[in-house]
């Protein structure tokens, strides 16, 4: 059972490039997720999905594009990367509906913007 | 904004002896309340949650949580501290079933 997967595990962008981080999930899983990790911040809810074609905002959306084709996959695209977006990023899954589903994370993905 | 609290950036303990990590959650609705922990370099593990019910709860690794809802807190603790718990722990609300907050993060730093 590989859980969540996200890839790569590590990247450095320019300025101005755009490029998208993979996530998967084989648990049949409603809800995805998308965090960015920052030092002394924790980590903050980028966007969301509680279902395949269904997307919403969190905390810190901007510069940030996602879409849900199929429910293992939530890509996060970055259409034209800034130093800001320098981070760690991870994506999580969990079920929806009332209770209190823990969220699965992957590994995360280490991206540098120069 | 909904918001988790986690007053003290840093916390050092001697090996064996307890720990507490102090959580605050913005007033509101009850959220869901989880405690994760995250060792260097990896990703975060569930140590622990809270619905509803009783207010302490059991997770793993011999950790318990309180919930206090006068106070809206949902403190941390282990009786005796290993090596193996220097990590850095989040508390996490998860308010509306799908707006996830976490707190800043508490390092924990265990002095042999």
């Amino acid at each position: 059972n590989a859980g969540v997967t996200q890839t790569p595990k590590f990247q450095v962008l320019k300025t101005g490039q755009s490029m998208t981080l993979q996530c998967a999930q084989d648990m049949n899983h409603e809800y995805m997720s998308w965090y960015r990790q920052d030092p002394g911040m924790g980590l903050r809810l980028i966007h969301y999905s509680v279902g395949a074609g269904i997307t919403d905002q969190g905390e810190v959306p901007n510069g940030y594009n996602v879409s849900r084709s199929t429910t293992e996959d939530f890509p996060l695209r970055l259409l034209s990367a800034a130093p800001s977006q320098t981070s760690v990023y991870f994506c999580a899954s969990s079920r929806t509906g009332q209770g209190s589903y823990e969220q699965y994370f992957g590994p995360g993905t280490r991206l540098t913007v120069t | 904004a909904q918001s988790v609290t986690q007053p003290d950036i840093h916390i050092t303990v001697s090996e064996g002896a307890s720990l507490e990590l102090r959580c605050n959650y913005s007033y509101g609705a009850t959220p869901y309340l989880f405690w994760y922990v995250q060792s260097p370099g990896q990703g975060l593990q569930l140590l622990l949650k809270y619905f509803s019910g009783d207010t302490l709860v059991q997770g793993i690794k011999g950790f318990e949580a309180e919930f206090k809802r006068s106070q809206s807190s949902f403190n941390l603790r282990k009786p005796s501290v290993h090596w193996s718990d220097a990590a850095e722990y989040f508390c996490v609300a998860r308010y509306n079933n799908n707006d996830m907050r976490f707190g800043a993060g508490t390092r924990l730093t265990v002095k042999p």
